[in-house]
């Protein structure tokens, strides 16, 4: 598809449980961005990669938390021994680098993977 | 840390104006802002970069006070396509909107 598709679209687990988020960007988007929305809330930054390495992974919580992008294309989002304060949407988002070598600053988001853990 | 969007809320009739702010306690390199309609992924509209540029929609315009750290979003002659929550986010590194802060939304509803 031409957008950022994200699978799954849910995903209930139990608490304790490992899951994998798995985004898939727009083809020839170098720049890759996973972020969590909570209910009520705005995104929030979790990582950012630039081609196949992590350019910015300050906003991963702990270190439950891990991502991939190991062809610099597809992100896999993994979450250990998942919690309750888990539960959110999890977005991703992709851009085109410019010229000047930073981004082009129009993201595009897919439409998230919501995590609800028991 | 997250940006102050005002209002919170804001119920309009079609063709009605409305004004979203953003404002930041730190410096900022850019403002960016998104709509999100209920249940999907998060759309983006405008980016206001330091020194005056703008990249947006023909149809919505924006303001950046550098010196107050605030941005304004305007939407005049709503439509009841506007309807969604809009959020800003913030960039204080060097533009190149790799890391973004955002806001808690302004909840806007057009009707009839």
């Amino acid at each position: 598809g031409a957008g950022v598709s994200q699978t799954p679209s849910n995903k209930v687990t139990e608490k304790g449980k490992y899951v994998e988020l798995r985004c898939d960007p727009i083809s020839g988007h170098t720049a890759l961005y996973w972020y969590r929305q909570s209910l009520g809330q705005g995104p929030e930054f979790l990582i950012y990669f630039q081609g196949t390495g992590a350019a910015d992974d300050s906003g991963l919580p702990n270190d439950r938390f891990f991502a991939v992008r190991p062809e610099g294309s597809v992100s896999t989002l993994k979450i250990q021994r998942t919690e309750r304060g888990d539960s959110a949407v999890y977005l991703c988002a992709s851009s085109l680098r410019s010229r000047r070598g930073g981004n082009t600053g129009e993201l595009f988001f897919g439409e998230g993977s919501r995590l609800t853990v028991l | 840390q997250q940006p102050v969007q005002s209002p919170q809320a804001v119920i309009l009739r079609e063709g009605e104006d409305a004004v979203i702010n953003c404002s930041s306690s730190k410096a900022l390199y850019s403002v960016h802002w998104y709509r999100q309609k209920h249940g999907e992924a998060p759309v983006f509209l405008m980016i206001l970069l330091k020194g005056g540029e703008q990249k947006g929609h023909e149809k919505i315009s924006a303001s950046f006070n550098e010196k107050k750290q605030q941005s304004s979003l305007y939407l005049t002659a709503s439509q009841l396509s506007y309807s969604g929550t809009y959020f800003c986010g913030t960039d204080h590194n060097t533009g190149t909107a790799s890391k973004l802060t955002f806001g808690t939304g302004t909840r806007l509803q057009v009707t009839l």
